[in-house]
């Protein structure tokens, strides 16, 4: 059986502090992770994802995330908010021929 | 590559209606899946299709089905509309990267049941 748990329902960061949004999951099988963002009204766009190789992933603007076997978690990180980041994030999990599961989101609030 | 389109972008009903939304997937991805997003519940998948065939299924009733064609495009239906059916709904096509698929979204439907 597969779940992802994201631990937030809402991160509120300043703008050009660290972003942390965390993610937990669970899976039989070995997983891949993904990280998707959506911004208001708009379709999910993928930002990274982890399958199997480096345990550290760089995604696009200037997300990354850790693959952390042990403590099952695929945590995103930035280094700095940028208002333009304000929007909803979500955690996938899925393994070979599978379904898809979605994490419940976490909204990211960016204060000026 | 041109993305993953939907169309209509949005549409209104009554209830009772039926409705057809379309997706056509990025080119050489032959998987397509559907999901439902509301507030209250998230998201929802509803299928799944790969080379016309369904291959996983969601929880919902049967009033929501969905077909592929032979070029990939798919078709979602919800007959009998309820107001609960109000929501977004996302299209997403895949294709396998490495050992697993990889799904890219569209920018989805927002249907409005009235």
């Amino acid at each position: 059986a597969q779940s992802v748990t994201q631990l937030d329902s809402h991160v509120s960061v300043s703008e050009g502090t660290p972003v942390l949004l965390r993610c937990n999951y669970s899976s039989s099988y070995s997983p891949s992770l993904f990280w998707y963002v959506q911004h208001p009204n708009k379709g999910l766009q993928l930002l990274l994802k982890y399958t199997s190789a480096a345990t550290l992933v760089k995604g696009i603007n200037g997300f990354e995330a850790e693959f952390k076997k042990s403590e099952t978690s695929f945590h995103l990180t930035k280094p700095s908010a940028h208002m333009s980041d304000a929007a909803e994030y979500f955690c996938v999990v899925t393994a070979i021929g599978g379904k898809f599961y979605f994490g419940s989101g976490t909204k990211l609030n960016v204060k000026p | 590559k041109a993305g993953v389109t939907q169309t209509p972008r949005y549409l209104i009903k009554t209830r009772g209606q039926q409705v057809t939304l379309s997706c056509s997937p990025i080119s050489g991805h032959r998987s397509v899946s559907w999901y439902q997003q509301t507030p209250g519940q998230g998201l929802q998948f509803l299928f799944e299709y790969f080379s016309e065939t369904q291959r996983n299924k969601g929880n919902f009733p049967g009033r929501f089905s969905g077909r592929q064609f032979s070029n990939s495009r798919s078709e979602m239906n919800v007959s009998t509309l309820e107001l609960g059916d109000s929501a977004l709904y996302l299209c997403a096509s895949s294709i396998r990267q490495g050992i697993t698929d990889t799904q890219y979204f569209g920018p989805g439907t927002r249907l409005t049941v009235l």
